[in-house]
């Protein structure tokens, strides 16, 4: 069965580095998005994507937070400058078709630790 | 804004027992609601869905859910637990901007436990 395959599974890095967190998306799939759970946390949206172009972002996702999808099949988000409340798990997802004609299919997350 | 409250962050059940875990949302539109679950170590796995229609949605491992729209619930139920069922149950709400983009609103959680 296709999935959303997320790496890695774990990142520490010290504050202040740049981070990006990897995810391939099912195949034929067009719409993406991460989601972050800080620890004991609802899953809170970061970024929605869409023919190569952000089509929403949350409050959160601010200038240190970026993504993209360099190749056609992975989609990254890269955070330029970590802090320590960055720390959280990171969820990758995808959809084949928008508009709630399709299931959103999660990855099982990147726990990132910061330092 | 869409919202979702989770009452009980923390639910225990016998095996067998009824599992019912309770979700309200607020939304300005008619909504589209979820259940999510979680299992240890893994992504957020789709239970059930309702969109329109019925108001009683079918989902897998025996879930079902039903929509209210007088009280806002869309409760999640299981006539009889399983062991396996001990999971983190997510309720969400979307919101689909202009470019059919779904963004879940999700509640806080809830945590089941099975007792054997």
């Amino acid at each position: 069965e296709p999935e959303v395959t997320q790496t890695p599974s774990h990142q520490v890095t010290q504050m202040g580095q740049e981070v990006i967190l990897r995810c391939v998306p099912i195949s034929n799939h067009l719409y993406f998005y991460w989601y972050r759970q800080i620890l004991g946390q609802k899953v809170e949206f970061l970024v929605s994507f869409y023919n190569n172009e952000i089509s929403e972002k949350s409050e959160i996702f601010d200038d240190q937070f970026s993504v993209e999808r360099p190749d056609g099949s992975n989609f990254t988000l890269k955070i330029r400058s970590t802090k320590l409340e960055d720390s959280a798990m990171y969820f990758c997802a995808s959809a084949e078709r928008g508009g709630g004609r399709s299931e959103a299919f999660f990855g099982q997350g990147t726990r990132l630790t910061v330092v | 804004a869409q919202s979702v409250t989770q009452l009980g962050s923390h639910v225990s059940v016998s095996e067998g027992a009824l599992v019912l875990l309770r979700c309200n949302y607020s939304s300005s539109v008619p909504p589209y609601l979820f259940w999510y679950v979680q299992y240890p170590n893994q992504g957020l796995q789709l239970l059930l869905k309702y969109t329109t229609g019925a108001t009683l949605v079918k989902g897998i491992n025996g879930f079902e859910a039903e929509f209210k729209k007088s009280e806002t619930s869309f409760h999640l139920t299981k006539p009889s637990a399983h062991m396996s069922d001990a999971a983190e149950y997510f309720c969400a709400v979307s919101d689909i901007n202009s470019f059919g983009n779904e963004k879940l609103t999700f509640g806080t959680g809830t945590r089941l436990t099975i007792i054997p």
